[in-house]
């Protein structure tokens, strides 16, 4: 089954405990992108990667980082985490842009996290 | 500043009737549109998309119209069913997202479909 599989899919840690959100897909997608979700702000932009070792910001890009060594897996790394960090967060990928329906997202199904 | 905009966060309706859900986008340069549906404690899923050279996508019972002179487009659900109570989000992009691929989110319009 094509899918995007985030793990963990719940988490709760404390401020400043580096923490990784894995991300992997199974579709041989050149683009993924994390996202956070928070009431009233939608579907936000972390980082995005169009191929391997190939990463950019998005809109809001402080206090994460992000890796792309193989192309089926794209972590979501929080050095030091802190409370304003606590969201819903989502991986997602396409098979890139450039034609009508490439860059359909298709979106794991989130990982909870909170930070106290 | 905002480039894609739903302005109401909530929506209900009766089961049966029409649904309409809007989007405003300010960016000219947006090509290519979607609509992304989510429900609690899933991943948004992809609905309907429509490119700039249609004015009218239909997918059995979810349509979205495109008019590109007031930069809006809406989606039409008909008839509404109570399993279409879901998250809404609308996604535009450039170049079909060009060598990127990204898409910019709306900030969604929760749909209430009531039995």
């Amino acid at each position: 089954e094509a899918q995007v599989t985030q793990n963990p899919r719940y988490l709760i840690t404390v401020t400043g405990k580096k923490l990784t959100v894995t991300c992997s897909q199974n579709m041989n997608h050149e683009y993924m992108s994390w996202y956070r979700q928070d009431p009233g702000l939608g579907l936000r932009q972390i980082y995005y990667s169009m191929n391997v070792e190939v990463t950019d910001k998005g809109d809001v890009p402080e206090g994460y980082k992000v890796s792309r060594k193989e192309k089926r897996n794209f972590p979501l790394i929080l050095e030091s985490p802190s409370p304003n960090q606590t969201s819903l967060y989502f991986c997602a990928s396409s098979s890139g842009g450039g034609r009508p329906g490439a860059n359909v997202l298709t979106f794991g199904a989130g990982s909870r996290l909170t930070v106290l | 500043d905002q480039q894609v905009k739903q302005n109401s966060p909530s929506l209900s309706v009766q089961e049966g009737r029409i649904s309409i859900l809007n989007c405003d986008y300010t960016n000219s340069m947006f090509d290519y549109f979607l609509w992304y549906k989510k429900y609690p404690a899933e991943g948004p899923t992809f609905l309907i998309s429509i490119s700039s050279i249609k004015d009218k996508n239909e997918d059995g019972r979810f349509t979205v119209f495109l008019n590109k002179s007031a930069k809006h487009l809406s989606l039409h659900i008909v008839p509404s069913q109570p399993g279409d109570s879901a998250v809404y989000f609308c996604a535009a992009s450039e170049n079909y997202g060009g060598s990127q691929g990204n898409l910019i989110f709306g900030k969604g319009t929760k749909l209430s479909v009531k039995p």
